[in-house]
C-alpha cells in the first residue's frame, strides 16, 4: 500500500481483555517497530522486526504485551490482560533498510482506552 | 543512555513569524535524526530526515540544522501559518537500535 496502515483506530476494552492491534507496512519495508504514545509524550519504543525476525522487544512493558510479524509483513501487537495503564496511543512504523537509512513512516496509530 | 529534550514545549506566536524549535540529544553517535509534525489524534508525518553527514536538509518552509558535535538540531518555520499548529518532534536513530523521540513542542500559530 502507499501507507502504513494500522487498525483498528479506536479500540476500548474493559480491563482484564485480552485486544490484539493490526499493522500492514508499506510494501516491500523490511524493518517495522511499535511504538506507545502516552498522552502528551512522545513515542517509547516497544519493538522491532527486521523481516519475521523479532530483533529487539526490550521496550515491551511486561509479559502481557506480545508482538509478531510471522511472514515478514503484517504485524500483530497483542496485550493480555489489558490494564488502564495501557490506555495509550500505539503507533507502528515501517522503513525499507535495517537501520532506518531512509527514515520512517508513521502509521495514524490506534487509540487504546481501558476502562 | 540517549535523551532527547525539546525547548520549549509550548510555543505561540501570531501568523507570519519566523520560528526557532530545538531539539538535543545527549549521545552524538547517531545515523540520522529526523523531524516529525503530529496532529491532534493522528500519527506522525516525517518533515525532514538528516544524515549524520549531513549539516541541513531544506523542504519548502521548513529548514532543519544539525550539529552532530554538540548533539543539537533546529527546525527553522519561516513565515509561519496557523496551518503550521501541531506537536513537533524529533526522533535520533544511534548506536540503540531505535529511534528515540523528544517530547514535543506544541506549536500554536494565531492568525
Amino acid at each position: 500500500g502507499a501507507g502504513v496502515s494500522q487498525s483498528p483506530r479506536y479500540k476500548v476494552a474493559k480491563r482484564g481483555q485480552d485486544v490484539a492491534l493490526r499493522c500492514d507496512p508499506i510494501s516491500g519495508h523490511v524493518s517495522l517497530f511499535w511504538y506507545q504514545q502516552a498522552l502528551g509524550q512522545g513515542p517509547e519504543f516497544l519493538t522491532y522486526f527486521q523481516n519475521e525476525a523479532q530483533l529487539d522487544k526490550s521496550g515491551l512493558p511486561s509479559d502481557r504485551f506480545f508482538a509478531e510479524r510471522p511472514e515478514g509483513s503484517v504485524s500483530t501487537l497483542k496485550i493480555q490482560r489489558t490494564q488502564q495503564e495501557d490506555s495509550a496511543v500505539y503507533l507502528c512504523a515501517s522503513s525499507l533498510s535495517d537501520r532506518a537509512r531512509y527514515g520512517y513512516t508513521f502509521g495514524s496509530g490506534t487509540r487504546l482506552t481501558v476502562v | 543512555k540517549q535523551e532527547v529534550t525539546q525547548i520549549p514545549a509550548a510555543l505561540s506566536v501570531p501568523e507570519g513569524e519566523n520560528l526557532v524549535l530545538n531539539c538535543s540529544f545527549t549521545d552524538s553517535a547517531i545515523y540520522n535524526l529526523q523531524w516529525f509534525r503530529q496532529d491532534p489524534g493522528k500519527g506522525l508525518t516525517s518533515l525532514l530526515l538528516i544524515q549524520s553527514s549531513q549539516r541541513e536538509q531544506t523542504s519548502g518552509r521548513l529548514n532543519a540544522s544539525l550539529d552532530k558535535s554538540s548533539g543539537r538540531s533546529t527546525l527553522y518555520i519561516a513565515a509561519s501559518q496557523p496551518g503550521d499548529s501541531a506537536t513537533y518532534l524529533c526522533a535520533v536513530w544511534g548506536s540503540q537500535g531505535n529511534l528515540i523521540f523528544g517530547k514535543g513542542t506544541k506549536l500554536s500559530v494565531k492568525p
